[in-house]
């Protein structure tokens, strides 16, 4: 079974500064995937972000990278130059390979960061 | 826009109904999963198909079911209604196995 965990439960950070939200995981497994979610105030899920356990560097997507730590089982995500439309809710998810879970590949989510950017 | 179509957006019925949620997936996506977020259980997975077969379940009650047709849309369909059903429920989609699900907008399910 896999768990992630999202011990911060809101955050606030100033307009155009960098915010690092943090996401543990436990898996005994191998190989997995791990992803970053937004949902804004509106519900809806948006995805920003994914890394392999077997990638060697760690993900970017523009402002958001993933800061993964394999062997602390961390996935942080920095999100650089903060503004005012990142303030949301920000997930943590995790997939365990098809191939070792026999074909599914359900995402676990952790229990969410609000971010707050402020002027 | 993510790609992935949910209706409706919004669901208001009473206890004991039935209600069928809709889902049209990215074109070229198999996969489909559906979600459940509420207050108290927070974003649940509930079940999977691929290319029209079920591939995994999660914790979905056995009032609740679900397809996916031909064409790769699904449905999700959940009976005898109860106020704990009350949530958000969204439908993912992804090109194939171990590839970012995208979401759809939700439906927001209010029961009586």
């Amino acid at each position: 079974a896999q768990k992630i965990t999202q011990t911060q439960p809101g955050m606030f950070v100033q307009e155009k500064e960098a915010v690092t939200l943090d996401c543990t995981y436990d898996t005994s497994d191998p190989s997995y995937g791990l992803f970053w979610y937004k949902q804004p105030s509106s519900g809806e899920m948006i995805f920003l972000i994914y890394q392999g356990s077997y990638d060697q560097q760690n993900a970017t997507e523009g402002r958001y990278s993933l800061n993964f730590q394999k062997a602390r089982k961390s996935a942080n995500l920095v999100i650089s130059a903060s503004q005012l439309g990142d303030s949301a809710m920000y997930f943590c998810a995790m997939t365990l390979s098809h191939i070792l879970t026999g074909g599914g590949n359900k995402l676990t989510f952790g229990t969410g960061t609000q971010l707050k950017v402020e002027l | 826009d993510s790609g992935v179509t949910q209706t409706p957006k919004h669901l208001i019925t009473a206890t004991g109904q039935r209600v069928t949620l809709r889902c049209s997936p990215r074109s070229g996506d198999l996969s489909v999963y559906w979600y459940q977020q509420s207050l108290d259980q927070g974003l649940q997975f509930l079940i999977q198909y691929y290319n029209g077969e079920e591939r995994a379940k999660g914790n979905i009650l056995e009032r609740f079911s679900a397809q996916q047709f031909p064409d790769l849309h699904s449905e999700l369909n959940l009976s005898s209604l109860e106020l704990g059903d009350s949530a958000l429920y969204f439908c993912a989609s992804s090109a194939g196995q171990d590839q970012p699900q995208h979401f759809g907008d939700g439906t927001r399910l209010s029961i009586l």
